[in-house]
């Protein structure tokens, strides 16, 4: 049972482009979670999603930023017109309930130039 | 809200030595709390979970307590390396949507 997979690993934008970061969770698993961590910065809670549902997004920006788990296929957190301030490592987790352990992922590094 | 503190924000000892990490939370209202490690640059590893309803969780050299009612969380290392050296995080599984919120951090360094 592979962990939760993340890609890419790193991502470099210029500045106005879009991001697209893409997390597989651990087979089985239906719920989701994005954070942000900015340099020398704690892990920021963004979004909480579960199959074809957004549970909680108060963590969100409220433009730019989208994400969403759909029935079949990975999570996808998108980010338009990226600005420098968006630079940061991306994680994800996943977990069976939103009782239960949360395994990350190695995180999606954004560089916008 | 829920917010989560971790004290020391950072922790220098030398090898072979047992440590405490305290990690603290304001509404008890919780399902469960976790222990990760990070690395630099690296993604969080899971140490241990906590469920509300237990008192404390093992694994190897490390030891974490939960007392919910006064919102304290420990994690005590035993005997430790300098491969222990990391990062670590607390977070709880709690809120009205359950989502997992995170401390601040505590940056261990163990010194050879």
């Amino acid at each position: 049972n592979a962990g939760v997979m993340q890609n890419p690993r790193h991502l470099v934008r210029r500045r106005g482009q879009e991001a697209r970061l893409r997390c597989s969770p651990m087979k089985g698993h239906s719920h989701v979670y994005w954070y942000r961590q900015l340099p020398e910065e704690g892990l920021k809670f963004m979004v909480y999603l579960q199959k074809e549902n957004i549970i909680d997004e108060s963590g969100m920006p409220k433009e730019r930023f989208s994400a969403e788990f759909p029935k079949e296929g990975p999570s996808i957190l998108r980010i338009q017109q990226v600005v420098r301030g968006d630079s940061a490592a991306y994680f994800c987790a996943s977990s069976l309930s939103d009782t239960r352990e949360a395994f990350f992922g190695q995180g999606t590094r954004l560089t916008v130039v | 809200k829920q917010e989560v503190t971790q004290i020391p924000a950072a922790l220098s000892v030398p090898e072979g030595e047992n440590l405490v990490l305290n990690c603290s939370f304001t509404d008890s209202a919780i399902y469960n709390l976790q222990w990760f490690r990070q690395d630099p640059g690296k993604g969080l590893t899971s140490l241990l979970l906590i469920q509300s309803s237990q008192r404390e969780q093992t694994s190897g050299r490390l030891n974490a307590s939960l007392d919910k009612s006064s919102g304290r969380s420990t994690l005590y290392i035993a005997a430790s390396q300098p491969g222990d050296s990391a990062t670590y995080l607390c977070a709880v599984h709690g809120g009205a949507t359950n989502k997992l919120i995170f401390g601040t951090g505590t940056l261990l360094a163990v010194q050879p």
